[in-house]
């Protein structure tokens, strides 16, 4: 059972361009939601997360936009950069009896344009 | 400072044997995890440790798989008789501690090819 669904697969963006990247989770007890980074041969490095207490947190480019009522969050990269071109993962987590396991998405390959 | 390092980087063997595979965490973390990271599927989760607690193994995928952590440090993760669909990288990560919302950090990995 998929429990953190991730969309699009894979997404081509021209520089400049706003990437976003869509998920959704089931698990209600989930309650720590952290966006990860990985460039080929790497391992994933982490980017920002949310808690469900706060519908939106920005860091830089980067934005998470989270909705409780839906089960969703998405990530947003503004002015996008060569340099983003990377596969992203979603993930979430139950910090309560969970040991901060995370679940992730199927992943999203971004390639960013000149 | 250092960051999770693991070995081998590549690891080719042939079905049913024996591999072993090694983590070494952040020096001061005491939670400790691995992952498997297949093609298309994203991350899946195989196993925690904490400290001297007994270990999550709640993600293991079948009894040939096992690890182990010694001395709240170093980490290996057995697979038995391997199968061609263990083919994956094998992801470790470690945290300050699990019981707060801290940063997982993760290794390289190392890409296990069954044959």
């Amino acid at each position: 059972q998929q429990q953190v669904k991730q969309s699009p697969q894979s997404l081509i963006v021209q520089k400049g361009g706003i990437s976003i990247i869509n998920c959704a989770y089931e698990n209600t007890a989930f309650d720590y939601f952290p966006w990860y980074q990985q460039f080929p041969g790497k391992g994933p490095a982490l980017l920002i997360a949310i808690r469900p207490d706060v519908s939106e947190k920005k860091e830089g480019r980067f934005t998470i936009s989270f909705n409780k009522s839906a089960k969703q969050f998405s990530l947003h990269i503004m002015d996008s950069q060569p340099g983003d071109s990377a596969t992203y993962f979603c993930a979430a987590s139950a910090l309560t009896g969970g040991g901060n396991k995370l679940t992730f998405g199927t992943g999203t390959q971004l390639k960013v344009e000149l | 400072g250092a960051g999770v390092s693991q070995s081998p980087s590549n690891k080719v063997t042939e079905k049913g044997k024996d591999v072993e595979l090694r983590c070494d965490p952040i020096s001061g973390h005491t939670a400790l995890y691995w992952y498997r990271q297949s093609l298309g599927q994203g991350l899946e989760f195989l196993i925690y440790f904490q400290g001297n607690s007994a270990p999550d193994k709640s993600g293991l995928p079948s009894d040939r798989f096992s690890a182990e952590r010694t001395g709240g440090s170093v980490s290996t993760l057995t697979i038995q008789r391997t199968q061609q669909e263990d083919s994956a990288v094998y992801l470790c990560a470690s945290s300050l501690r699990p019981s707060s919302y801290n940063e997982q950090f993760f290794g390289p990995g190392t890409r296990l090819t069954v044959l």
